[in-house]
């Protein structure tokens, strides 16, 4: 199984901040890695697919990049409404697997 | 636009089976272009993908290893919705279960997802 390993775990940052999450793969993955927003009591949103997309509807201020086993998630300026737990998944090879999240708060 | 609507008891006994069925809305179960997922997550173990059902040319079915003596998921093409069955449930199967889209021209991303639904195993 390919292991996702996103650092950090949690984070705390001021409205307007450029927020930076990582995700490592076990071994790489080419860009078949996709991005994830969860608010409580809700399921999943998906914000990025193939490590660098922009899903339909999602603000400008995300981006993705990185390839092969490294990953970047981005939010140029952390805006309230973002506070949630994000999630990177690859989508190489089943088992699709999923890493452990990064809970975004605010400072 | 697509829609999935999740349905089924959400409490069992140890050692019953759990039935969920996933209803779908914007699309067809039978899409070549798509597979029909179950997702579990718990806090203990996060977000766990369960399996997948997908139609090219005939049905296939992918199952997480983890899982696969005790997972069937299949497909309704009559009802277009597909369903989840998890055998000799214990109470480490306790978590929100979601059923989910992956299309094959977004790299296989869950592009839309079920509303949820709380499982909890307990005697």
């Amino acid at each position: 199984d390919i292991q996702m390993t996103q650092s950090p775990s949690s984070l705390s940052a001021s409205v307007g901040d450029r927020v930076t999450i990582t995700c490592r793969a076990s071994q790489s993955i080419s860009s078949y890695l996709n991005w994830y927003q969860q608010k409580p009591g809700k399921a999943p949103k998906l914000l990025m697919y193939a490590a660098s997309s922009l899903q339909s509807g999602v603000p400008s201020r995300f981006s993705g990049s990185g390839s092969g086993a490294d990953f970047t998630l981005t939010i140029s300026s952390l805006q309230p409404e973002d506070i949630a737990t994000y999630y990177c998944q690859q989508s190489y090879s089943t088992p699709l697997t999923f890493g452990g999240g990064t809970k975004v708060e605010i400072k | 636009q697509v829609q999935l609507q999740q349905s089924g008891p959400g409490l069992l006994k140890p050692s019953q089976t759990l039935s969920l069925t996933c209803a779908i809305s914007g699309d067809s179960v039978s899409s070549n272009s798509a597979a029909w997922n179950w997702i579990r997550q718990s806090p203990s173990r996060g977000l766990e993908w369960l399996g997948r059902t997908y139609y090219r040319s005939k049905w296939y079915n992918d199952y997480a290893v983890s899982m696969k003596s005790r997972v069937t998921i299949n497909p309704d093409t009559s009802k277009n919705q597909f369903s989840l069955q998890l055998n000799s449930v214990t109470p480490e199967d306790t978590a929100v279960y979601y059923c989910a889209r992956a299309v094959y021209g977004g790299y296989s991303s869950f592009d839309y997802w079920g509303q949820g639904t709380l499982v909890t195993v307990s005697s």
